[in-house]
């Protein structure tokens, strides 16, 4: 298995723009989640789908975030209008009930 | 609700220290626990884990028992290497279902040669 894919890897891109990040988690796996990595912060969990279904997006910042899972093997999160606070890293997790995450390599944002 | 707590970093030894990272955690009804390591770069990957009390997870050369009379979880390594320099995450997992993780804020780990 080639564990969880995020795309892109870094992603530059200017103040107001749309950024959307892609995840495909592991085969089989139910469940999946969103999270935002920063210094100030650490890790904190934007969102979560299990069975395609979004169950708490509570973490979600503000409505210019936003996140679908249309299928069991893809979702994405998307930034409208991208601000420089949103920079961050952002990882992508899959799991199997409670068996503990497998994460992806994360997308490292910048917003100018 | 839950919570875990970390000893704060950076924690800097030598090669071949012990170490020992504390974690302690705040949770309802009877948890899973897990250490998880984040190497520069990368995303963070299992280390270890413990689905309960007085289980122990143990995984290249690290342990950590579940403790629940004193609600901890702590790290340890009898020879740390150069290669575990990293930063390592405690976390919780309470739920019956698919719900998500809950972690601590992170150890920064540096060792020297």
């Amino acid at each position: 298995d080639a564990g969880v894919i995020q795309s892109p890897r870094h992603e530059v891109t200017e103040m107001g723009q749309e950024v959307t990040l892609r995840c495909k988690p592991i085969s089989g796996h139910n469940s999946l989640f969103w999270y935002r990595q920063t210094m100030m912060r650490g890790l904190e969990l934007l969102i979560y789908f299990n069975n395609n279904v979004p169950i708490d997006d509570s973490g979600m910042p503000e409505d210019r975030f936003s996140a679908k899972m249309p299928n069991a093997s893809f979702s994405t999160l998307k930034i409208q209008p991208s601000e420089p606070r949103d920079s961050a890293v952002y990882f992508c997790a899959s799991s199997l009930g409670r068996e503990g995450y497998t994460f992806g390599s994360g997308t490292r944002l910048t917003v100018v | 609700g839950n919570s875990v707590t970390q000893m704060e970093g950076p924690v800097t030894l030598s090669e071949e220290a012990f170490l020992t990272i504390n974690c302690t955690y705040t949770a309802t009804g009877y948890p899973s626990l897990f250490w998880y390591v984040q190497y520069p770069g990368e995303g963070l990957q299992l280390l270890l884990k413990a689905t309960k009390a007085d289980d122990k997870g143990s995984n290249k050369g690290f342990e950590a028992t579940y403790r629940k009379e004193t609600t901890s979880f702590h790290l340890e390594k009898g020879s740390v290497q150069v290669s575990d320099s990293a930063v390592y995450f405690c976390a919780l997992h309470s739920g019956g279902g698919a719900d998500g993780l809950t972690f601590g804020k992170g150890t920064h780990l540096i060792i020297q040669p």
